[in-house]
């Protein structure tokens, strides 16, 4: 059974200040881990996944099989960076994605 | 390029009625997939359909179904509604179906809001 975990429902920050969402995760094989992000009265969009190694909008998650982890990370917290992130995982040939349940993201002026 | 488009935005019914949802891929994305996303339930995986078949199915009851025509759009079917079924219905498509690929990215729809009284 493949399994997500984000620890933090809430999570709030300053302005510039940095943050880290975390994400745990639970698969037997090599999965591929995304973040996903839904900002007020939008869609849920893709953010960011693991197999790309790149930096959106200031974001970055570097997967750690050992500690089976993928934790969101950006140095400078923006206000427009408020919005709740998902973390989810695809595992076989199932093509399920599992999401966590969810990190509500303020960043305080 | 249009996204993928879901209908209706709202449905309201009443307990035991059945609600029908529709989605509409991007144009070339043969897989769609229906989660539901309940108040404090967070996205819960229904279905997964590609070419037409249903390939993978989530923890819900069988009255729980739908099909994929061959335009690759699809529908949702919620027989006997119990009043727990209200909640937000995501359709997801991707270009990729059966084999597993990085490049297997889902892009949502805004969701059916499903209300039963």
């Amino acid at each position: 059974a493949q399994r997500v975990t984000q620890p933090e429902k809430l999570l709030s920050v300053f302005k510039g200040a940095p943050v880290e969402l975390k994400c745990n995760y639970s698969y037997s094989g090599s999965p591929e881990l995304f973040w996903y992000v839904q900002y007020s009265r939008q869609r849920l969009q893709l953010l960011l996944r693991h197999i790309s190694r790149e930096s959106i909008k200031g974001f970055t998650a570097d997967l750690n099989k050992g500690e089976t982890s993928f934790h969101l990370k950006k140095p400078f917290a923006q206000e427009e960076d408020s919005a709740m992130y998902y973390c989810a995982l695809i595992g076989g040939s199932a093509r399920q994605l599992t999401f966590g349940s969810g990190t509500q993201l303020t960043v305080l002026p | 390029e249009a996204g993928v488009t879901q209908s209706p935005t709202h449905l309201i019914k009443t307990r035991g009625q059945q609600a029908t949802l529709r989605c509409s891929p991007i144009s070339g994305h043969t897989s769609v997939y229906w989660y539901q996303q309940a108040l404090g339930l967070g996205l819960q995986f229904l279905l997964w359909y590609d070419e037409g078949e249903e390939r993978n199915r989530g923890n819900f009851p069988p009255r729980f179904s739908g099909r994929q025509f061959p335009n690759y759009s699809s529908e949702l079917n919620v027989n006997a509604l119990e009043l727990e079924d209200s909640a937000l219905y995501l359709c997801a498509s991707s270009p990729i179906g059966r084999a597993p690929s990085g490049a297997n990215v889902l892009t949502f729809g805004a969701g059916s809001r499903l209300t039963v009284l």
